[in-house]
C-alpha cells in the first residue's frame, strides 16, 4: 500500500526566506510524486511534478529515492505563495493518487 | 484549456434523501475520472475511480451502493449519494484526466460542498 506523509500542518515563514516543505512516501513499486497547491478558496491544482524536473514559481522538487522524499523547496518566499500545499503519489495503472495531509505554508511580511 | 466544472457547489438536503453531483471536463474528453472526499482540515480520500463505459471501481471501505457513479460520456461523470445521512456531510471533489493520454496528470474541480441535516 502507498503512503504519502507530511509532517508539518503548518509552516510559517518570512517574506524572503527559504522555504522547505517535506514529503516522505512509501511505495513497493516505482513511484510518480506530485506537488499540489490550493490557494485560497481556489481549486487543487498542479504545481510540479517529478518526471518533468522543473520549477515553477521559483519551486523545485527533487525525488530522493534513497530516502524515500520529495521535498519542496524555494529560496526566498513571497507572500503569494501562502497556500495549502498537498504532495501526491501516484500508483497504479491509472495513475491512482494518494495524497499527504497538507501542509499550511503562511508567508508573513 | 483542461477545466473541469461540479455543479452543484455546494447542496444542502435533509436525511434520507438523495443528492447527485455533477463532474464535467468542459474542452477536453476525460476516459477516466475520479473523485475524492475531503473531511474538514484533512486531505483528500480517494473514493473511486470512473472510466467511461464502464462501472467504477471504488476504494476499500467505500459502499458502492451508497456512492452511485456514472460516467455515461467522455466529459460528464455523476456521483449520487443515495439516502443521505448527516455522516456523509463533506466536501467532495472530482478530476478528470484527458484520454489518450497515460502520463497526463489529473485536473481537479472546485468541489461540492454538501450538508446533510
Amino acid at each position: 500500500a502507498q503512503r504519502v506523509t507530511q509532517p508539518e500542518k503548518l509552516l510559517s515563514v518570512f517574506k524572503g526566506a527559504p522555504v522547505e516543505l517535506k514529503c516522505n512516501y512509501s511505495y513497493s513499486g516505482s513511484p510518480e510524486l506530485f506537488w499540489y497547491v490550493q490557494y485560497s478558496r481556489q481549486r487543487l491544482q498542479l504545481l510540479l511534478r517529478h518526471i518533468s524536473r522543473e520549477s515553477i514559481k521559483g519551486f523545485t522538487a527533487d525525488l530522493n529515492k534513497g530516502e524515500t522524499s520529495f521535498h519542496l523547496k524555494k529560496p526566498f518566499a513571497q507572500e503569494e505563495d501562502s497556500a495549502m500545499y498537498y504532495c501526491a503519489l501516484g500508483a497504479g495503472g491509472g495513475n491512482k493518487l494518494t495524497f499527504g495531509t497538507g501542509t499550511q505554508l503562511k508567508v508573513e511580511l | 484549456g483542461a477545466v473541469v466544472s461540479q455543479h452543484p457547489s455546494w447542496v444542502i438536503c435533509k436525511s434520507g434523501t438523495s443528492v447527485k453531483i455533477e463532474c464535467r471536463s468542459l474542452d477536453f474528453q476525460a476516459t477516466t475520472m475520479f473523485w475524492y472526499r475531503q473531511f474538514p482540515k484533512q486531505s483528500l480520500m480517494l473514493m473511486a475511480t470512473s472510466n467511461e463505459g464502464s462501472k467504477a471501481t471504488y476504494e476499500q471501505g467505500v459502499e458502492k451502493d451508497k456512492f452511485l457513479i456514472n460516467h455515461a460520456s467522455l466529459t460528464l461523470s455523476t456521483l449520487t449519494v443515495t439516502s443521505a445521512h448527516p455522516e456523509d456531510s463533506s466536501f467532495y471533489i472530482c478530476s478528470a484526466r484527458r484520454g489518450g493520454v497515460s502520463t497526463d496528470t489529473q485536473y481537479f474541480g472546485p468541489g461540492t460542498r454538501l450538508t446533510v441535516l
